[in-house]
């Protein structure tokens, strides 16, 4: 089965500074998709950034950008100058292709500092 | 364009009850796919439908059980209710393939009592 593990259960980083989240997976397939999705406090989950595994090239939206290391199964997000409303839980997640699902991390709970 | 639009965003109910949650998608989306999120066990995938028909399911017993409708909403309903099915319930709705990722809802809270 696969799972996807986010080591970091929290994070904090100033206002306008870099920070880095960590998500590492476990697939034996080859054609899958990652995703990371932000959820404030209104409950509702973001999609933040995704990644097609046969992609070599890290995706990058706005502020947000992935290293994407396939055979290190490792897809993490840096966010560049944060901001305040970045203050969120943020989920890693997998999906096998023709799954119809995805499989979660466990979350990182990320602070701004003003 | 609207979004995705879950009803009730909160519901309060006594062990034993059956409850019915309700999910409109975007416009447009075929699938709608539905997750439980609990502090202890995280994001869980309950099922995933796609016109009409039940594509994939989760681990969960079969008292979570949900159906689609010819316009795309879909229900989930959960019978004979226990403490431990107080969560979070996420619905999320996509074009029908995992290339397109799916878009969210707010979510039902639902507390068992």
């Amino acid at each position: 089965a696969q799972t996807v593990t986010q080591s970091q259960p929290e994070m904090s980083v100033q206002e306008a500074e870099t920070v880095t989240l960590s998500c590492t997976y476990d697939t034996s397939e080859s054609d899958y998709y990652l995703f990371w999705y932000k959820q404030p406090p209104s409950r509702q989950m973001i999609l933040v950034i995704r990644q097609e595994a046969y992609k070599q090239q890290n995706a990058t939206e706005n502020r947000f950008s992935v290293n994407f290391q396939k055979a290190a199964k490792s897809f993490s997000l840096k966010i560049s100058d944060s901001q305040l409303g970045d203050a969120a839980m943020y989920f890693c997640a997998y999906s096998r292709q023709g799954a119809q699902k995805l499989v979660f991390g466990q979350g990182t709970r990320l602070t701004i500092n003003p | 364009k609207a979004g995705v639009t879950q009803t009730p965003r909160y519901l309060i109910k006594t062990r034993g009850q059956q409850v019915t949650l309700s999910c409109s998608p975007i416009s447009g989306h075929r699938s709608v796919s539905w997750y439980q999120q609990t502090p202890g066990q995280g994001l869980q995938f309950l099922f995933e439908y796609f016109s009409e028909t039940q594509r994939n399911k989760g681990n969960f017993p079969g008292r979570f059980s949900g159906r689609q409708f010819s316009n795309s909403r879909s229900e989930m309903n959960v019978s004979t209710l226990e403490l431990g099915d107080s969560a979070l319930y996420l619905c999320a709705s996509s074009l029908g393939a995992d290339y397109y990722g799916y878009t969210f809802g707010s979510g039902t809270r639902l507390t068992v009592v």
